[in-house]
């Protein structure tokens, strides 16, 4: 049962465009929704996050959307630049006392020159 | 320490061998968090600590496994009779404090299970 979804196992795009990787989920619970990326041989990394009461969250070239009806969230990377080549996960807490997050499979980002 | 350390960083075990996995968290974080990661899947988690206290092991595959943190620290990831559905990379993270902070993950372990 899978709960956190990425249904791209990858996506390449053309440096200086935007990247979006989506992710779907299925437990209404989840209250807090994160994003980590992940270089080969390295854990992951936090990069974003977003609380369930909000829509969006912007962070410099990234940003998370969050739509709660649909369930589904995105990260958006514009510029897009080499360095952000990895996978990208998509991660979510299942309430607010909850300390584990459950994750999707993974988006891998190739960035084109 | 600077971040958090795993140790080997490599492991190749014969099928039916124990094998146990270190953690070092940054120093002075509460919650320490084992999770493994299997080829093409995403980090699932397997057990949580708090201090020296298991507040949750919920993801713990079987009774093979087994993790532990006496000092609230270091803490050990221990596989017994290892099966090779068990190969995977094994990662643990930290985080400051009990209440939820985000984590910071280490490079983790890879066993190999032949």
């Amino acid at each position: 049962d899978q709960q956190v979804k990425q249904n791209s196992p990858s996506l390449s795009v053309q440096e200086g465009r935007i990247s979006i990787l989506n992710c779907d989920y299925t437990n209404s619970m989840f209250d807090y929704f994160l994003w980590y990326k992940k270089y080969p041989a390295e854990g992951p990394t936090f990069l974003i996050s977003i609380s369930s009461i909000k829509d969006k969250n912007e962070d410099g070239r990234f940003t998370v959307f969050l739509n709660k009806s649909a369930k589904h969230l995105s990260l958006h990377i514009v510029p897009s630049q080499p360095g952000d080549s990895a996978v990208y996960f998509c991660a979510a807490r299942e309430d607010q006392g909850a300390q584990k997050l459950v994750f999707g499979q993974g988006t891998r980002l190739t960035i084109n020159p | 320490g600077a971040g958090v350390s795993q140790s080997p960083r490599y492991k190749v075990a014969k099928r039916g061998q124990d094998v146990a996995l270190r953690c070092d968290p940054i120093s002075g974080h509460v919650s320490l968090f084992w999770y493994q990661q299997a080829l093409g899947q995403g980090p699932e988690f397997l057990t949580y600590f708090q201090n020296e206290a298991q507040l949750d092991k919920s993801g713990l595959p079987s009774d093979r496994f087994f993790a532990e943190r006496p000092e609230g620290s270091v803490s050990t990831l221990k596989i017994q009779r290892t099966q090779q559905e068990d190969s995977a990379v094994y990662l643990c993270a930290s985080s400051p404090k009990q209440d939820f902070y985000g984590y910071t993950f280490g490079s983790g372990t890879r066993l190999t299970v032949v």
